[in-house]
């Protein structure tokens, strides 16, 4: 069974520039996170879908940041315009329930850097 | 709201020596408590988790955590560190809202010195 993916692994954009990151979760769960790393700080919340549907999106940083999953499979994640702050490393996760124990499936994390 | 707190963002063992990473949370409701695993150019993978069955969590690969309410505390400890063993650690709490997004601390990273 394949795990979580993300693409790109790395991109690397000028500030003001757009960039879209991509997750394919494992095929069946219905719910996606998203989480992001600013470097050298904790791992945060971003936001959640159920499906298609936007669960939970108190974390989005603000409105330059677009999500996405049509359809309830893929998911994007889209900066525009970009500005330095972005920079860190984005992840996604996926779980079939989002019972309290269930877990957390992570994809590798695109290392997003904005210069 | 919940909180997690990391003591040590590097942590530096001898190969065979104990590990000890250590996490305290803050939680208003019962926590669900994870610790996750990074290796390099990979994502988090689960540990362990605590599920209020047992206060002593067995994982994967020789970890172990220990809950304790009094102290709000989950480290994470294993009897032997191995060089396999060097990666980032994340403790992380869960909510208890309808989506359970994770709350994290800032990791620790472990280093195996041969």
């Amino acid at each position: 069974e394949a795990g979580v993916t993300q693409f790109p692994s790395h991109s690397v954009i000028e500030k003001g520039q757009t960039v879209t990151l991509r997750c394919d979760p494992i095929s069946g769960h219905d719910n996606l996170y998203w989480y992001r790393r600013v470097m050298g700080k904790e791992i945060k919340f971003l936001l959640h879908f159920v499906k298609e549907s936007k669960q939970d999106e108190s974390g989005m940083p603000n409105n330059r940041f677009l999500a996405e999953r049509t359809g309830g499979t893929y998911s994007t994640l889209k900066v525009q315009p970009a500005e330095l702050e972005d920079s860190g490393v984005y992840f996604c996760a996926s779980s079939s329930i989002p019972g309290h124990y269930n877990e957390q499936f992570f994809g590798p994390g695109t290392r997003l850097t904005v210069l | 709201a919940q909180s997690v707190t990391q003591l040590g963002s590097h942590v530096s063992v001898s190969e065979g020596a104990l590990v000890l990473l250590r996490c305290n949370y803050s939680s208003s409701v019962p926590p669900y408590l994870f610790w996750y695993v990074q290796y390099p150019n990979q994502g988090l993978q689960l540990l362990l988790k605590y599920t209020s069955a047992a206060t002593l969590v067995k994982g994967i690969n020789g970890f172990e955590a220990e809950f304790k309410k009094s102290e709000t505390s989950f480290h994470l400890t294993k009897p032997s560190a191995h060089m396999s063993d060097a990666a980032e650690y994340f403790c992380a709490v869960r909510g208890n809202n309808a989506g359970n997004m994770l709350t994290f601390g800032g990791g620790t990273r472990l280093m195996v010195k041969p």
